[in-house]
This record gives structure tokens, C-alpha cells and sequence, in this order.
């Protein structure tokens, strides 16, 4: 049973480009949830989303963020016109229906440098 | 503003020691407290959790003290291994949306052989 997979691993963006980030959850997960990791800093929360519904954006900045858990495929979290302060380590986690508690595990995260 | 500090934030530790992290929080309406071990590269896992109904939960080597009056946690690890060299994270959060984590800055422990 495969975890939690993202892609890219690390990913380089000039300031102004976009910036997708994929994560596929476990098999039989249909809960997925965004965090970022700003440097030395611990992570937080930004968007938790089940399949075709985002649940809670309550963390997502206002602007140039997105993100979307279509009926097939990946979630995708999208950032438009990249900022060198968007610099960061991106992880999402899955869950099954269970919710959260032990039942969540995250991916190994998508390393975002804007240069 | 910060609502989980955490401490230290670097700590050495020689084989078989005891390492000792510490959380505080300020959000009373915190009622579900992990931790998260995360090695370079990866992402976090969680290690073990509490709720604030009991005042301590032990699992192996690894034990979280909780004081619900204080506003403090903390994270035990008995016998320390070099393979626990890692970032620890605290964590807290609301129960019924328990995925809303919010993090301390983590530590990060060194065990020497």
C-alpha cells in the first residue's frame, strides 16, 4: 500500500510563474489536507478537501492560492505568479473517512524555491 | 501570533539519556495534543498523542506529560537512541477538526552514540 505521493520533490519557479503541486493520497483515502512549511518554522495549515469539495480554505492566503481535489486524479495545489516569501515546503496529508487522529499520514512534501 | 512555543530549540543528548521537549499553548480550546517526528527529507509522522481527560500517556520509550492548568505539554524519550535523531513537533488543535493543526517550531534532537 503506497503512501501518501507528491510531486514534484523540489520544484524552481522564477518570480511571476505558477506553481503546481500534486499530491495523490493513499489507497482508499478520499480526505486531503495542505500544509506549508515556511523555514524554520513549523507547518501550517492551509486547506483540507475531500473529492470535488473543499471542506476548510480557512488557512489558504486570500490570493494567487488554489487548490482542487477532482473526482480522478490528484489534489493539486496551484500558486499563481510565485513570490520569493512562497519559498517553502509544501506536504499534504490523507485520511480516510475515519478523519484525522491516527488514522492521517502526510507525503514527503514538494520543495518550492522561487528565485 | 504564536500560539504553540516550543522548547529548546536544539537539544544534544548522549546515548541512553532521557531527551525532554516542552510545549505551551494559549488557546483553551485546545483539547488534542500530538507529536510529529520528522527526519530530513520526509515528512512528519505522528509518534504519539494526548487528550486532556488523562495527565500522561506512555507509549515505548516515548511519554507525554500534560498539564491542563499550566497550559503545558511536554514529550519524554527514555533511553534514547542516535535513531531518534529528528525535528519533534508539538501540535495542537480542536477535537472534531483535529486536522487544523497548529505547530510549534519544532527541535531538533541529536543523539550521540
Amino acid at each position: 500500500n503506497a503512501g501518501v505521493m507528491q510531486n514534484p520533490r523540489h520544484l524552481v519557479r522564477r518570480r511571476g510563474q505558477e506553481a503546481r503541486l500534486r499530491c495523490s493520497p493513499m489507497k482508499g483515502h478520499s480526505h486531503v489536507y495542505w500544509y506549508r512549511q515556511l523555514p524554520e518554522e513549523g507547518l501550517k495549515f492551509m486547506v483540507y478537501l475531500q473529492k470535488e469539495n473543499i471542506i476548510d480554505e480557512s488557512g489558504m492566503p486570500k490570493e494567487r492560492f488554489s487548490a482542487e481535489f477532482p473526482k480522478e486524479g490528484p489534489s493539486i495545489l496551484r500558486i499563481q505568479q510565485v513570490v520569493r516569501g512562497d519559498s517553502a515546503a509544501y506536504f499534504c496529508a490523507s485520511s480516510s473517512d475515519r478523519g484525522w487522529g491516527t488514522e492521517a499520514f502526510f507525503g514527503q512534501g514538494t520543495r518550492l524555491t522561487v528565485v | 501570533q504564536q500560539q504553540v512555543k516550543q522548547s529548546p530549540q536544539s537539544l544534544i543528548v548522549q546515548k541512553g539519556g532521557i531527551s525532554i521537549i516542552n510545549c505551551a499553548y494559549e488557546n483553551t480550546a485546545f483539547d488534542y495534543f500530538p507529536w510529529y517526528q520528522q527526519f530530513p527529507g520526509k515528512g512528519p509522522a505522528l509518534l504519539i498523542a494526548i487528550r486532556p481527560d488523562v495527565s500522561e500517556k506512555k507509549e515505548g520509550r516515548f511519554t507525554i506529560s500534560f498539564n491542563k492548568s499550566a497550559k503545558q505539554f511536554s514529550l519524554h524519550i527514555m533511553d534514547s537512541q542516535p535513531g531518534d535523531s529528528a525535528t519533534y513537533f508539538c501540535a495542537a488543535s480542536i477535537w472534531g477538526s483535529n486536522y487544523k493543526l497548529t505547530f510549534g517550531k519544532g527541535t531538533l534532537l541529536t543523539v550521540n552514540p
